[in-house]
């Protein structure tokens, strides 16, 4: 298994423009999220799933879009990128976090970089 | 609301000396945690896991130590080697939507090891 990939590993982005950060597994995991971290600070959720054609906010989610059309996939969206996204951008996945049994596997990241 | 800062806090420790990293959390309603050891780069790594009916879990010379009554979960690292050298967050599970959970993570903690 490949577990968690993520691409691009690095984005440099103008102000306003968008993009698509890719995150896919290889485990048949139900549940998906995203992350960004910034400087000092731990981990921020963002977006997560909970399975296919499901999905909900989490603390940060202004800014960014997600869908969730297969299980393996959970892209996450920038529409107009802002110098304020600029962060390290983490997915992640674990079989069904509600059960409390299953802790989340985390991808490589993808560092973006908005000017 | 969560703390902000660029500077991590840190633990300085002499290898073969054991290490103990803190945590608070602020949820009393969390009933499950995480401890992930990041390194430079990486995405985070799972070390250990408690629910909350627990007050002690021990795994490979690391041990998790949970009191509810003041929301404090640390860290014991045993025999700290020059490998352990990263940074250390908590992360507690709080119910979210369509039955899934959401892991909010805690600042971190730069733990360095000194030969």
């Amino acid at each position: 298994n490949a577990g968690v990939t993520q691409t691009p590993k690095f984005q440099v982005l103008k102000t306003g423009q968008s993009m698509t950060l890719q995150c896919a597994q290889d485990m048949n995991h139900e549940y998906m999220s995203w992350y960004r971290q910034d400087p000092g600070m731990g981990l921020r959720l963002i977006h997560y799933s909970v399975g296919a054609g499901i999905t909900d906010q989490g603390e940060v989610p202004n800014g960014y879009n997600v869908s969730r059309s297969t299980t393996e996939d959970f892209p996450l969206r920038l529409l107009s990128a802002a110098p304020s996204q600029t962060s390290v951008y983490f997915c992640a996945s674990s079989k069904f976090l509600a059960l409390r049994t299953d802790t989340q596997y985390f991808g490589p990241g993808t560092r973006l970089t908005v000017l | 609301g969560e703390s902000v800062g660029l500077h991590l806090p840190t633990l300085s420790v002499q290898e073969g000396d054991n290490s103990i990293i803190n945590c608070a959390y602020s949820n009393s309603a969390s009933d499950y945690f995480i401890w992930y050891k990041q390194e430079s780069g990486k995405g985070p790594q799972f070390i250990i896991d408690i629910r909350s009916n627990m007050d002690k879990r021990q795994g490979q010379r690391v041990t998790v130590l949970l009191n509810k009554t003041v929301k404090h979960l640390s860290l014991q690292i045993a025999a700290t080697q020059p490998g352990d050298s990263a940074v250390y967050f908590c992360a507690e599970n709080r119910l979210g939507g369509n039955q899934g959970g959401k892991l909010i993570f805690g600042q971190g903690t730069e733990l360095s090891v000194k030969p």
